[in-house]
């Protein structure tokens, strides 16, 4: 089976930077997603990272460290519209390549 | 369609009736899932489809529950007698063969 634990709820300041975690254990880790998920919409695909190290793609990155299980998107220059549910994911080969999805980290952005 | 389409996108019913919820993935991938999300949750695994290979069904939570896929394409998602606890909002999800996954609105299903 597989862990995945990230915080339920985040607040966070406009214009601020904010990180959010995320730890895992599997089995036959191939690959760890980000997702962000606005209320009453899909989920929208943010990051990938199979290697260690940080990938950055605009004002987010994401970051992993297999050895350790972890991961954390960062967002900086906050803005409103990023008050959203932020879902990590890992695959995992030894389950199919399947996807398996934290329980999600709300963040508030406030002004 | 340049995304992955579900209808209805609100379906309220009445216990013990049957539901269908039909997705409409990305056209060209192979790969289609379904989850189920209830209310302030992660997303739950239900069903994987793969090409022609046959259907993952390890995450439907009870043989009241089945899905199909047909032409490769289109997956209808099929809940029989409904219960107050299949309540939620059921997502599918398509990709290139396992791939970035891409999901659908979503159905928002109610059962009274």
């Amino acid at each position: 089976g597989q862990n995945i634990d990230q915080p339920t709820e985040m607040t966070a300041t406009e214009g601020a930077i904010v990180q959010i975690n995320c730890t895992y254990q599997t089995s036959g880790f191939n690959g760890l997603f980000w997702y962000q998920q606005h209320a009453g919409e899909a989920p929208t695909f943010l990051s990938y990272n199979v290697l260690d190290g940080l990938e950055e793609k605009g004002r987010f990155s994401s970051f992993l460290s297999r050895s350790k299980g972890y991961s954390y998107l960062l967002l900086k220059e906050l803005q409103m519209k990023d008050s959203a549910s932020y879902l990590c994911a890992v695959r995992d080969r030894n389950a199919g390549n399947m996807l398996t999805f934290g329980g999600g980290t709300r963040l508030m952005v406030k002004p | 369609g340049a995304g992955v389409s579900q209808s209805p996108s609100n379906k309220v019913t009445e216990k013990g009736k049957d539901v269908e919820l039909r997705c409409d993935p990305i056209s060209g991938h192979t790969a289609l899932y379904w989850y189920r999300q209830s209310l302030g949750q992660g997303l739950e695994f239900l069903i994987y489809f793969q090409g022609n290979s046959a259907p993952d069904k390890s995450g439907l939570p009870s043989d009241r529950f089945s899905a199909e896929r047909t032409g490769g394409s289109v997956s209808t998602l099929t809940i029989q007698r409904t219960q107050q606890e299949d309540s939620a909002v059921y997502l599918c999800a398509s990709s290139l063969s396992g791939d970035i996954q891409y999901f659908g609105a979503g159905t928002r299903l109610s059962v009274l």
